[in-house]
């Protein structure tokens, strides 16, 4: 099974600031995937990223948020002024070894907006 | 538009019972994959199954099993001989099979309690 990193595993942030999470799958994958799950809620899609595009983001995925893969490996969210309403926990998935519709998830990352 | 719908948010069954959680789907495609996931109190998503919308045979691995039926857009798990470890909360999810974008539609969840 694919492995995916997460960092960090806990962001603290005050309202207004930026952050930036970051996935690293650890072998080669052609489509990453980013989701939110709001606490004691349902995992929602955030926006697909294929060959270094987005291919479908979601109503969610407004213009605070973007996504790059900056190094050819690292996969980031960015959301420019957090929210308090934006405290979550944000997964990224992987998929596109040996069968596309396989999605992987990462171990996620708590996003706590004060 | 898709949808997964997961009418059971919380079942409590003591250790050692059967338990099948529920998953409904709606999507005009007549190509897809349904999925199931665990989220351990830990939080992080374990992959379970995918199957894909041509293959109704029902699949077994261990105690888990998962009845896959078009003809009412069901797709349930069922756990057999449940343990305490069985405890988290499941994920039925849909994807839509449209090349370079796979994104998974979740239904709500399903919390299961296995008591001791």
């Amino acid at each position: 099974e694919p492995e995916v990193t997460q960092t960090p595993s806990h962001q603290v942030t005050q309202m207004g600031q930026e952050v930036i999470l970051r996935c690293v799958p650890i072998s080669n994958h052609l489509y990453f995937y980013w989701y939110r799950q709001i606490l004691g809620q349902k995992v929602e899609f955030l926006v697909s990223f294929y060959n270094n595009e987005i291919s479908e983001k979601s109503e969610i995925f407004d213009d605070q948020f973007s996504v790059e893969r900056p190094d050819g490996s690292n996969f980031t969210l960015k959301i420019r002024s957090t929210k308090l309403e934006d405290s979550a926990m944000y997964f990224c998935a992987i998929s596109g070894t040996r069968d596309y519709n396989e999605q992987f998830f990462g171990p996620g990352t708590r996003l706590t907006v004060l | 538009a898709q949808k997964v719908t997961q009418a059971q948010t919380e079942i409590s069954v003591v250790e050692k019972e059967d338990v099948t959680l529920d998953c409904v789907y709606e999507t005009r495609d007549t190509t897809y994959y349904l999925f199931w996931y665990k989220q351990p109190p830990s939080g992080e998503l374990v992959f379970l199954i995918r199957r894909n919308s041509f293959d109704e045979q029902n699949e077994i691995s261990g105690r888990y099993s998962w009845n896959f039926q078009k003809s009412t857009s069901s797709f349930n798990f069922t756990i057999t001989a449940s343990q305490v470890v069985d405890s988290a909360v499941y994920f039925c999810a849909l994807s839509e099979a449209n090349f370079g974008n796979e994104k998974l539609t979740f239904g709500t969840g399903t919390r299961l309690t296995i008591i001791p």
